[in-house]
């Protein structure tokens, strides 16, 4: 069955430094997500990116936060001048229609900011 | 802004019993409502889902219900196993996924 990949498993930084999460979306999917969660707390929407351009994003996702589509099979997320409160999983996802679309999510990025 | 309430935050119940989880959403344009299941250092996996063109939606054991007239939906799981024990989110869909705050379910053998 597909699945989306995430890598690392496992980050840990330095507070003030960048950061890549990296992610492979299912393959036939247009339409990926980035999620976070904070330990214990709820899944929060971070940004929707369809098309090479965010569709949507969330009040969290301020101007340290970046997303690519680097090639044809990546996502990646960039975090710059990573802040303690920036530490959570970190889930992609990715679904084949933005309004039908079940979203399909990986088993996340667990960062943690030193 | 959109906000999705879920209760209870821990459910314990025993083997063979059903469990039931609620859900309200603010987001009268809301039109999807998925249900995942969140195993200790896992990602949300998808179980169930229902459109806001249906009321009700069964698989096995998992049934969801939807009344969009007073936005309340529940996930009803019937004889419940040890391994149904996990995290479960609601979510509901406008133009984004907003997720509820989560229930822990445990099953006791």
């Amino acid at each position: 069955e597909p699945e989306v990949t995430q890598t690392p498993s496992h980050q840990v930084t330095q507070m003030g430094q960048e950061v890549i999460l990296r992610c492979v979306p299912i393959s036939n999917h247009l339409y990926f997500y980035w999620y976070r969660q904070i330990l214990g707390q709820k899944v929060e929407f971070l940004v929707s990116f369809y098309n090479n351009e965010i569709s949507e994003k969330s009040e969290i996702f301020d101007d340290r936060f970046s997303v690519e589509r680097p090639d044809g099979s990546n996502f990646t997320l960039k975090i710059r001048s990573t802040k303690l409160e920036d530490s959570a999983m970190y889930f992609c996802a990715s679904s084949e229609g933005l309004h039908v679309g079940i979203q399909y999510f990986g088993a996340g990025t667990r960062l943690s900011v030193l | 802004g959109e906000n999705v309430e879920q209760h209870p935050s821990t459910l314990s119940v025993q083997e063979g019993d059903s469990a039931v989880i609620k859900c309200t959403y603010s987001d009268s344009a809301s039109n999807y409502f998925p249900w995942y299941k969140q195993e200790l250092g896992k990602g949300p996996q998808l179980i169930i889902d229902i459109r806001s063109n249906v009321g009700e939606k069964k698989d096995q054991r998992i049934a969801v219900t939807l009344n969009k007239t007073a936005k309340h939906f529940s996930l009803h799981i019937t004889e419940t196993q040890p391994e149904d024990s996990a995290v479960y989110f609601c979510a509901a869909k406008a133009d984004k996924l907003i997720f509820g705050t989560g229930t822990r379910l445990q099953v006791f053998p």
